[in-house]
């Protein structure tokens, strides 16, 4: 079957800090893999994907590179604001599932960022 | 008005109470979802149409009924909920349900309290 698993938080940071937020998933068959955020009080907005192995999904300083063989999408930026305090989500879409484009989500990790 | 919207944004209702979300994406989407956000837990996929015909249903409880009447806008209906489906209820579209990786474009959700 489908799952992803992202590290729990809550992740607090300094500003300037380095961030990794790390993803790993399962999956039938070859999925695209995404970062979405959710900023305090909105719905999730898609951060980042990639689509194929060795892809290096980027976005607002942010990256994470699709690593097949470890079966993982780490999510790092290395100097964070404070404006980057949100919710990250980890999520896949497998199309060889039946019914296909069904995002899987991971259970969010929140971090905040300290001035 | 551009992306997609959800109204109302705040929803407190009694147990024997009926009311409607609705959702409405301004982007051309063929496929419409709704989701529930629950803390702790991953993202929950309730609902799916595709070209406004339902495709899928998550084994959700027979006291949310969704509508869709059209491409653009998706509605939720609400009756006799209990405390535990107090949640946030995120809708979303994307350009196809069929494969290929779509991302989702999510609204703002509708946070709902059952009382």
């Amino acid at each position: 079957g489908n799952s992803v698993t992202q590290m729990e938080g809550p992740v607090t940071l300094s500003e300037e800090a380095f961030l990794t937020i790390n993803c790993t998933y399962t999956a039938t068959g070859y999925p695209s893999l995404f970062w979405y955020v959710q900023y305090p009080g909105e719905g999730l907005q898609l951060l980042l994907k990639a689509t194929k192995a060795d892809d290096k999904g980027s976005n607002k300083g942010f990256e994470a590179t699709y690593r097949k063989e470890t079966t993982s999408f780490h999510l790092e930026k290395g100097s964070v604001q404070v404006s980057d305090s949100a919710v990250y989500f980890c999520a896949l879409i497998d199309p060889l599932e039946t019914g296909a484009n069904n995002l899987f989500f991971g259970t969010g990790t929140r971090l905040t960022v300290i001035p | 008005e551009t992306g997609v919207t959800q109204t109302p944004r705040h929803l407190v209702m009694g147990m024997t109470n009926k009311k409607s979300l609705k959702c409405e994406q301004h982007l051309g989407h063929n496929a419409m979802y709704w989701y529930k956000q629950s803390a702790k837990k991953p993202l929950e996929l309730m609902f799916v149409y595709s070209l406004e015909e339902r495709v899928e249903n998550n084994s959700v409880p027979s006291r949310f009924s969704p509508e869709c009447p059209n491409s653009s806008h998706l509605f939720l209906h609400l009756h006799t909920l209990q405390p535990e489906d107090s949640a946030l209820y995120l809708c979303a579209s994307s350009p196809s349900f069929n494969g290929g990786g779509y991302e989702q474009y999510f609204g703002p959700g509708t946070r709902l309290t059952v009382t």
